[in-house]
C-alpha cells in the first residue's frame, strides 16, 4: 500500500488557476471512483474539498473541482486566493475497507 | 453535530505502548454509515491512514502496522481507542481520530489532533 504520488509543489497567482494531479494504480484511484481532496493550512486538521472524485461538501466553493482519468485524479483550483495557500491531499479507496493518502502538495500563491 | 476529541500523553519512551482515545461528543460509535478511524501525520510529512473501527466490531489496519496495533471502543460506545506497542522514533507523528463515510470513502469529521513524541 503504497502512498499516491502527487507533485510536492504548485503555485499561481491570484485569480489563476492551478491544478494538481493525483497518480495511483488500478488498485486505489483507477479501480474506485471514491477519491477525495483535503485542504491542510499549517497547524490545523485537514478539511475535506472533495468526494467522489467531483462532489463538493456543502460551504466549499465551486472554485474548487475535481476530475480522474485512469489512475490518475486531478484536482483543480480556480480563482485562487490568498487563502487557497495550503497544503493538498488526494485520498482514494484502496480495496478490502483501506485507505491510502497521496504525498501531497502545497500550494504557494503567488 | 458529532466532534472529536483525542487525549492521551504526549511523550512515550521508545519500545513502550502508545495509547490514545478519542471522545466522541454529540453521537456514538455506531452506526453502519460510518468507521472510526485513526490517521497520522510525522512532523512536516503527508497524512498516513493508520486503521478503521467498525461499530460490530471488525477492524482495518495498515498492514506494515498491523502487528503492533489495536483499535477499540468503550463499551459506552462515546470513545474509541488507539493501542500501538513496541513504538520508536518512527512513530512519532499528530494523531488525528476521524469519521470516515462508508460508500463514498470520505473522511468529513476531524479532532483536532495530538502530538504524541516517541523519546527517551
Amino acid at each position: 500500500q503504497s502512498a499516491l504520488t502527487q507533485p510536492p509543489s504548485a503555485s499561481g497567482s491570484p485569480g489563476h488557476s492551478v491544478t494538481i494531479s493525483c497518480t495511483g494504480t488500478s488498485s486505489d484511484v483507477g479501480g474506485y471512483n471514491l477519491v477525495s481532496w483535503y485542504q491542510q493550512h499549517p497547524g490545523k486538521a485537514p478539511k475535506l474539498l472533495i468526494y467522489d472524485v467531483s462532489e463538493r461538501p456543502s460551504g466549499v466553493p465551486d472554485r474548487f473541482s475535481g476530475s480522474k482519468s485512469g489512475n490518475t485524479a486531478s484536482l483543480t483550483v480556480s480563482g485562487l486566493q490568498a487563502e487557497d495557500e495550503a497544503d493538498y491531499y488526494c485520498g482514494s479507496y484502496a480495496g478490502d475497507n483501506t485507505f491510502v493518502f497521496g504525498s501531497g502538495t502545497k500550494v504557494t500563491v503567488l | 453535530q458529532v466532534q472529536l476529541q483525542e487525549s492521551g500523553p504526549g511523550l512515550v519512551k521508545p519500545s513502550e505502548t502508545l495509547f490514545l482515545t478519542c471522545t466522541v461528543s454529540g453521537g456514538s460509535v455506531t452506526g453502519d454509515s460510518y468507521f472510526w478511524t485513526w490517521i497520522r501525520q510525522p512532523p512536516g510529512k503527508g497524512l498516513e491512514w493508520i486503521g478503521n473501527f467498525y461499530y460490530v466490531g471488525t477492524t482495518w489496519y495498515k498492514p506494515s502496522l498491523k502487528s503492533r496495533l489495536t483499535i477499540s471502543v468503550d463499551t459506552s460506545r462515546k470513545s474509541f481507542s488507539l493501542r500501538l506497542s513496541s513504538v520508536t522514533a518512527a512513530d512519532t507523528a499528530v494523531y488525528y481520530c476521524v469519521r470516515y463515510v462508508r460508500y463514498s470513502d470520505r473522511i468529513e469529521t476531524w479532532g483536532q489532533g495530538i502530538l504524541v513524541t516517541v523519546s527517551s
